[in-house]
Protein backbone atom coordinates (compact mmCIF):
# COMPACT_ATOMS: atom_id res chain seq x y z
CA UNK A 1 0.00 0.00 0.00
CA UNK A 2 0.59 3.38 0.12
CA UNK A 3 3.16 5.06 2.69
CA UNK A 4 4.67 8.65 3.62
CA UNK A 5 7.88 9.26 5.44
CA UNK A 6 8.83 12.51 6.91
CA UNK A 7 11.06 13.44 9.68
CA UNK A 8 9.61 13.72 12.75
CA UNK A 9 11.60 16.41 14.10
CA UNK A 10 11.04 18.53 16.21
CA UNK A 11 12.95 21.21 14.11
CA UNK A 12 13.89 24.12 15.73
CA UNK A 13 15.47 27.49 14.08
CA UNK A 14 16.07 30.80 14.05
CA UNK A 15 14.35 33.34 12.24
CA UNK A 16 15.67 33.47 8.32
CA UNK A 17 17.13 30.81 8.84
CA UNK A 18 16.90 27.88 5.63
CA UNK A 19 14.07 24.86 6.44
CA UNK A 20 14.16 21.59 4.81
CA UNK A 21 11.75 18.91 5.57
CA UNK A 22 12.27 15.84 3.90
CA UNK A 23 9.71 13.76 2.59
CA UNK A 24 9.68 10.37 0.76
CA UNK A 25 6.96 8.00 -0.67
CA UNK A 26 6.31 4.96 -1.90
CA UNK A 27 2.87 4.13 -4.17
CA UNK A 28 1.72 2.28 -6.87
CA UNK A 29 1.34 4.57 -10.09
CA UNK A 30 1.46 7.93 -9.92
CA UNK A 31 -0.06 9.72 -7.02
CA UNK A 32 -0.34 13.37 -6.38
CA UNK A 33 1.51 14.71 -3.54
CA UNK A 34 0.98 17.51 -0.77
CA UNK A 35 2.28 19.46 2.09
CA UNK A 36 -0.31 20.56 4.71
CA UNK A 37 0.22 23.09 7.32
CA UNK A 38 -1.04 23.12 10.93
CA UNK A 39 -1.46 25.66 13.39
CA UNK A 40 -2.28 25.33 16.84
CA UNK A 41 -5.30 24.50 17.82
CA UNK A 42 -6.87 24.04 13.74
CA UNK A 43 -7.35 21.81 11.38
CA UNK A 44 -5.28 21.08 8.58
CA UNK A 45 -4.27 23.86 5.59
CA UNK A 46 -3.37 22.50 2.71
CA UNK A 47 0.27 24.41 1.83
CA UNK A 48 1.27 23.54 -1.66
CA UNK A 49 0.90 20.24 -4.06
CA UNK A 50 2.18 18.88 -7.47
CA UNK A 51 0.18 16.79 -9.37
CA UNK A 52 3.32 15.03 -11.76
CA UNK A 53 6.56 14.34 -11.70
CA UNK A 54 8.96 17.25 -12.22
CA UNK A 55 6.35 19.65 -11.01
CA UNK A 56 6.96 22.30 -8.27
CA UNK A 57 4.30 23.52 -5.99
CA UNK A 58 5.06 26.63 -3.84
CA UNK A 59 3.11 29.27 -1.59
CA UNK A 60 4.12 31.65 0.87
CA UNK A 61 7.28 31.22 0.20
CA UNK A 62 7.75 27.12 0.45
CA UNK A 63 8.01 25.18 -2.24
CA UNK A 64 8.58 21.25 -3.01
CA UNK A 65 9.80 19.47 -6.14
CA UNK A 66 7.69 16.05 -6.78
CA UNK A 67 10.48 13.73 -7.65
CA UNK A 68 10.17 10.28 -9.24
CA UNK A 69 13.03 9.39 -9.52
CA UNK A 70 14.00 9.68 -5.67
CA UNK A 71 10.21 9.12 -4.73
CA UNK A 72 10.51 12.63 -2.48
CA UNK A 73 9.00 15.62 -2.20
CA UNK A 74 10.84 17.82 0.15
CA UNK A 75 9.63 21.41 1.55
CA UNK A 76 12.23 24.42 1.66
CA UNK A 77 11.32 27.82 2.48
CA UNK A 78 14.60 30.04 2.24
CA UNK A 79 14.32 32.46 5.05
CA UNK A 80 11.73 31.16 8.06
CA UNK A 81 9.56 33.58 10.02
CA UNK A 82 8.23 33.18 13.49
CA UNK A 83 5.08 32.73 11.99
CA UNK A 84 5.78 29.65 10.21
CA UNK A 85 5.98 27.47 13.64
CA UNK A 86 3.20 24.88 13.22
CA UNK A 87 3.56 21.13 12.21
CA UNK A 88 3.99 19.92 8.84
CA UNK A 89 2.61 17.23 7.08
CA UNK A 90 3.62 15.39 3.78
CA UNK A 91 0.64 13.44 1.85
CA UNK A 92 -0.02 11.58 -0.98
CA UNK A 93 -3.03 10.83 -2.74
CA UNK A 94 -4.46 8.38 -5.97
CA UNK A 95 -2.00 6.14 -7.19
CA UNK A 96 -2.99 2.45 -6.36
CA UNK A 97 -5.45 3.70 -3.50
CA UNK A 98 -7.16 6.36 -5.42
CA UNK A 99 -8.91 9.02 -3.27
CA UNK A 100 -7.66 8.46 0.43
CA UNK A 101 -5.37 10.39 1.40
CA UNK A 102 -1.95 8.66 3.00
CA UNK A 103 -0.09 11.52 5.67
CA UNK A 104 3.23 11.37 7.11
CA UNK A 105 3.95 11.76 11.03
CA UNK A 106 3.97 15.25 10.99
CA UNK A 107 7.06 17.76 11.88
CA UNK A 108 7.01 20.31 14.29
CA UNK A 109 8.77 23.35 13.40
CA UNK A 110 9.84 26.35 16.32
CA UNK A 111 11.04 29.65 14.82
CA UNK A 112 12.67 32.01 17.35
CA UNK A 113 13.31 35.26 16.83
CA UNK B 1 -17.03 28.19 -3.08
CA UNK B 2 -16.82 25.27 -0.39
CA UNK B 3 -16.93 25.46 3.13
CA UNK B 4 -16.52 22.41 5.36
CA UNK B 5 -18.34 22.94 9.41
CA UNK B 6 -17.21 21.06 12.17
CA UNK B 7 -18.73 20.69 15.42
CA UNK B 8 -18.61 20.96 18.19
CA UNK B 9 -14.88 22.74 18.98
CA UNK B 10 -14.55 21.07 22.12
CA UNK B 11 -16.59 18.34 24.09
CA UNK B 12 -15.61 17.00 27.63
CA UNK B 13 -17.75 13.71 27.87
CA UNK B 14 -17.60 11.52 30.65
CA UNK B 15 -16.51 7.74 29.86
CA UNK B 16 -19.79 5.51 29.16
CA UNK B 17 -22.06 8.29 27.47
CA UNK B 18 -22.33 8.64 23.83
CA UNK B 19 -21.20 11.01 21.23
CA UNK B 20 -21.78 12.36 18.56
CA UNK B 21 -19.77 14.67 15.99
CA UNK B 22 -21.27 16.51 12.87
CA UNK B 23 -19.73 17.43 9.90
CA UNK B 24 -21.06 18.96 6.77
CA UNK B 25 -19.96 20.83 3.57
CA UNK B 26 -21.17 23.28 1.53
CA UNK B 27 -20.92 24.79 -2.20
CA UNK B 28 -20.09 21.29 -3.88
CA UNK B 29 -21.95 17.55 -4.35
CA UNK B 30 -20.78 13.95 -3.78
CA UNK B 31 -17.95 14.44 -1.99
CA UNK B 32 -15.63 12.35 -0.25
CA UNK B 33 -16.05 12.67 3.04
CA UNK B 34 -13.58 11.79 5.68
CA UNK B 35 -12.89 11.02 9.97
CA UNK B 36 -9.71 11.70 10.73
CA UNK B 37 -8.17 11.60 14.09
CA UNK B 38 -5.31 13.07 15.70
CA UNK B 39 -4.24 11.42 19.38
CA UNK B 40 -1.44 12.71 21.65
CA UNK B 41 1.20 14.27 19.00
CA UNK B 42 0.99 14.32 15.90
CA UNK B 43 0.08 11.96 13.64
CA UNK B 44 -3.37 11.35 11.76
CA UNK B 45 -4.87 8.37 11.80
CA UNK B 46 -7.72 7.61 9.05
CA UNK B 47 -11.06 6.21 10.69
CA UNK B 48 -13.69 6.31 8.26
CA UNK B 49 -14.14 7.38 4.44
CA UNK B 50 -17.58 7.51 2.52
CA UNK B 51 -17.91 7.80 -1.03
CA UNK B 52 -21.89 8.18 -1.56
CA UNK B 53 -24.73 8.02 0.84
CA UNK B 54 -25.38 5.18 2.95
CA UNK B 55 -21.13 3.98 2.13
CA UNK B 56 -18.96 3.75 4.83
CA UNK B 57 -15.74 2.61 4.72
CA UNK B 58 -13.60 1.79 8.37
CA UNK B 59 -10.12 1.92 8.13
CA UNK B 60 -9.47 0.48 11.59
CA UNK B 61 -11.61 -1.51 14.51
CA UNK B 62 -12.45 0.64 17.12
CA UNK B 63 -15.55 2.35 19.17
CA UNK B 64 -16.75 4.39 16.90
CA UNK B 65 -19.50 4.74 14.36
CA UNK B 66 -19.73 6.44 11.43
CA UNK B 67 -22.73 7.46 9.14
CA UNK B 68 -23.99 9.54 5.79
CA UNK B 69 -27.58 10.40 6.04
CA UNK B 70 -27.11 12.90 3.43
CA UNK B 71 -24.67 13.79 0.60
CA UNK B 72 -22.88 16.63 2.36
CA UNK B 73 -23.13 15.21 6.36
CA UNK B 74 -21.14 12.80 7.81
CA UNK B 75 -21.62 11.99 11.30
CA UNK B 76 -19.20 10.29 13.95
CA UNK B 77 -20.81 8.32 16.86
CA UNK B 78 -20.22 5.93 19.84
CA UNK B 79 -22.44 4.40 22.16
CA UNK B 80 -19.77 4.25 24.87
CA UNK B 81 -17.15 6.25 24.84
CA UNK B 82 -13.65 5.27 26.59
CA UNK B 83 -10.51 7.30 27.85
CA UNK B 84 -8.92 5.86 24.83
CA UNK B 85 -11.05 7.73 22.12
CA UNK B 86 -10.07 11.40 23.79
CA UNK B 87 -8.19 13.06 20.92
CA UNK B 88 -8.84 15.70 18.20
CA UNK B 89 -10.82 14.89 15.68
CA UNK B 90 -11.44 16.38 11.81
CA UNK B 91 -13.42 15.77 9.47
CA UNK B 92 -12.34 16.63 5.74
CA UNK B 93 -13.76 16.62 2.06
CA UNK B 94 -12.27 15.89 -1.44
CA UNK B 95 -13.56 15.77 -4.87
CA UNK B 96 -13.40 12.86 -7.12
CA UNK B 97 -11.87 13.83 -10.01
CA UNK B 98 -9.55 11.18 -11.24
CA UNK B 99 -8.66 10.38 -7.84
CA UNK B 100 -5.76 12.66 -7.46
CA UNK B 101 -7.18 15.95 -5.38
CA UNK B 102 -6.67 17.43 -2.18
CA UNK B 103 -8.62 17.10 0.50
CA UNK B 104 -10.06 20.05 2.88
CA UNK B 105 -10.39 19.90 6.44
CA UNK B 106 -12.67 21.48 9.33
CA UNK B 107 -11.36 23.32 12.25
CA UNK B 108 -11.60 19.94 14.30
CA UNK B 109 -12.72 18.79 17.59
CA UNK B 110 -11.01 18.57 20.48
CA UNK B 111 -12.47 15.56 22.58
CA UNK B 112 -11.87 15.00 26.36
CA UNK B 113 -13.03 12.01 27.78
CA UNK B 114 -12.82 11.96 31.27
Amino acid sequence: GNSVTQMEGPVTLSEEAFLTINCTYTATGYPSLFWYVQYPGEGLQLLLKATKADDKGSNKGFEATYRKETTSFHLEKGSVQVSDSAVYFCALSGGGSNYKLTFGKGTLLTVNP
Amino acid sequence: SQTIHQWPATLVQPVGSPLSLECTVEGTSNPNLYWYRQAAGRGLQLLFYSVGIGQISSEVPQNLSASRPQDRQFILSSKKLLLSDSGFYLCAWSGHVGGNTEAFFGQGTRLTVV
